[in-house]
C-alpha cells in the first residue's frame, strides 16, 4: 500500500525554465511533508519542508505548494539548473514526535542545458 | 554540520556471513536513528528506529533476528544483516534526527550489499 506517490518517475526541464514535481497521499493523518534530493549511490539531501497548517513554503529556488483538500503537494524549482539533476523524493509523517517518514517512489529530474 | 557518515560504503560478501554496518553522526548527538533499505528504482522502506539505550523497533515483515541493531552511543548506530542471503542485497541507509526543524532527518551516504 504505496501511501505517497509520485506518479511520475522522471522529468526533464531546460535550463532556466521552472520544474514542477508532484507528490499525492492518500494517508489524511499525514500533517508534516518533506522533499529530499538524491544523487546515485548516495544519501538524500533535505531540502524543503511544509506543515499541514500552511499551504506554501519557500526557500530560495524552491517552493513547496500543500493542497490538503486534494492531498497533494509539488515542489517548484526556479530557474533549473543543471545541478539540480537528480532523484526527488517527497516525505510525509504524522504526528508530534512521530519521527516515521514514508517516502514516495521519486521522481528524476533531468535539467537539459 | 549536520552530518552523518556510514561505514563500509561497500561491501560483497557470501551467503551465510553476516556484515556489520555503521552509521555515526559526525557533528551532532542523535538519540534517534532510522536505517531504511532501497532496491532499484524503487523507494526507501523504513526498516527500524533505532534510539539510544533501548530496544528498536523494526518495522512490520522486518525481522529484527536477522537485522540486529545497536544504538550504544548518542552518535553511532550499527545495523548487522546475520546470515545474509543475495535477496539481501540491497542499499542500506541510516539517517538520525537533527535539533532543527520538526523530522527533519540527515541521512548518511548510504552501504551497498551484495551477497554472493
Amino acid at each position: 500500500d504505496q501511501q505517497v506517490k509520485q506518479n511520475s518517475p522522471s522529468l526533464s526541464v531546460q535550463e532556466g525554465r521552472i520544474s514542477i514535481l508532484n507528490c499525492d497521499y492518500t494517508n489524511s493523518m499525514f500533517d508534516y511533508f518533506l522533499w529530499y534530493k538524491k544523487y546515485p549511490a548516495e544519501g538524500p539531501t533535505f531540502l524543503i519542508s511544509i506543515s499541514s497548517i500552511k499551504d506554501k513554503n519557500e526557500d530560495g529556488r524552491f517552493t513547496v505548494f500543500l493542497n490538503k483538500s486534494a492531498k497533494h503537494l509539488s515542489l517548484h524549482i526556479v530557474p533549473s539548473q543543471p545541478g539540480d539533476s537528480a532523484v526527488y523524493f517527497c516525505a510525509a509523517s504524522w504526528g508530534f514526535g512521530n519521527e516515521k517518514l514514508t517516502f514516495g517512489t521519486g521522481t528524476r529530474l533531468t535539467i537539459i542545458p | 554540520g549536520a552530518v552523518v557518515s556510514q561505514h563500509p560504503s561497500w561491501v560483497i560478501c557470501k551467503s551465510g556471513t553476516s556484515v556489520k554496518i555503521e552509521c555515526r553522526s559526525l557533528d551532532f548527538q542523535a538519540t534517534t536513528m532510522f536505517w531504511y533499505r532501497q532496491f532499484p528504482k524503487q523507494s526507501l522502506m523504513l526498516m527500524a528506529t533505532s534510539n539510544e539505550g533501548s530496544k528498536a523497533t523494526h518495522e512490520q515483515g522486518v525481522e529484527k533476528d536477522k537485522f540486529l541493531i545497536n544504538h550504544a552511543s548518542l552518535t553511532l548506530s550499527t545495523l548487522t544483516v546475520t546470515s545474509a542471503h543475495p535477496e539481501d542485497s540491497s542499499f542500506y541507509i541510516c539517517s538520525a534526527r537533527g535539533t532543527g526543524g520538526h523530522n527533519e532527518q540527515f541521512f548518511g551516504p548510504g552501504t551497498r550489499l551484495t551477497v554472493l
